[in-house]
């Protein structure tokens, strides 16, 4: 019982363009949220987070948005850049704790 | 300030064997949690240590344990090894364990079982 997916196991964008990764949760506990994106042998790197509290956080290039009645969240990449290209993560967690659900995975891929 | 760092980064190992798997997180961070990733699970929870003590346990059989040592860094041990445990096995740190603290992951043990 997956209670984060990603549904798109991949994603095509052109360099400048808005790259849009979807997310969906099942759980109601989950009131944290994050998103994580990885290279090839290396660990997950952290992007940018948001609380059930808020429903956009903006960090630079990164927005989330957070849709807790459809239990949704996307995270908006502009400008998409070719070093973009990677797998990302969305990730939820009750209590804002530690113990982190992640979903599949998205791969990404910017085309100059 | 130095990342979290895992070893070894590649360990090959025969079913029936045990293997031991090591992290220390950032200086200054005292919880560190442990992640399996495979192509057909994803990335699943294992545990959560903080203060050398196990606060939170994802679902995983007993063969799968861990610890950490007072100056947080942590270990992990499988014992009696089977293929589905060939997977990279990811550690991560935080500073102190309360809400909204994000999580730094290191590089990760890539364990093959033969």
């Amino acid at each position: 019982d997956q209670q984060v997916k990603q549904n798109s196991p991949s994603l095509s964008v052109q360099e400048g363009r808005i790259s849009i990764l979807n997310c969906d949760y099942t759980n109601s506990m989950f009131d944290y949220f994050l998103w994580y994106k990885k290279y090839p042998a290396e660990g997950p790197t952290f992007l940018i987070s948001i609380s059930s509290i808020k429903d956009k956080n903006e960090d630079g290039r990164f927005t989330v948005f957070l849709n807790k009645s459809a239990k949704h969240l996307s995270l908006h990449i502009v400008p998409s850049q070719p070093g973009d290209s990677a797998v990302y993560f969305c990730a939820a967690t009750p209590n804002a704790g530690n113990m982190l659900t992640f979903g599949g995975g998205t791969r990404l891929m910017v085309k100059p | 300030k130095a990342g979290v760092t895992q070893t070894p980064r590649y360990l090959i190992k025969t079913r029936g064997q045990q293997v031991t798997l090591s992290c220390s997180p950032i200086s200054g961070h005292r919880s560190v949690s442990w992640y399996q990733q495979t192509p057909g699970q994803g990335l699943q929870f294992l545990f959560e240590y903080f203060s050398e003590t196990q606060r939170n346990k994802g679902n995983f059989p007993g063969r799968f344990s861990g610890r950490q040592f007072s100056n947080s860094r942590s270990e992990m041990n499988v014992s009696t090894l089977e293929l589905g445990d060939s997977a990279l096995y990811l550690c991560a740190s935080r500073q102190s364990g309360y809400e909204g603290e994000t999580q730094y992951f290191g590089p990760g043990t890539r364990l093959l079982v033969l």
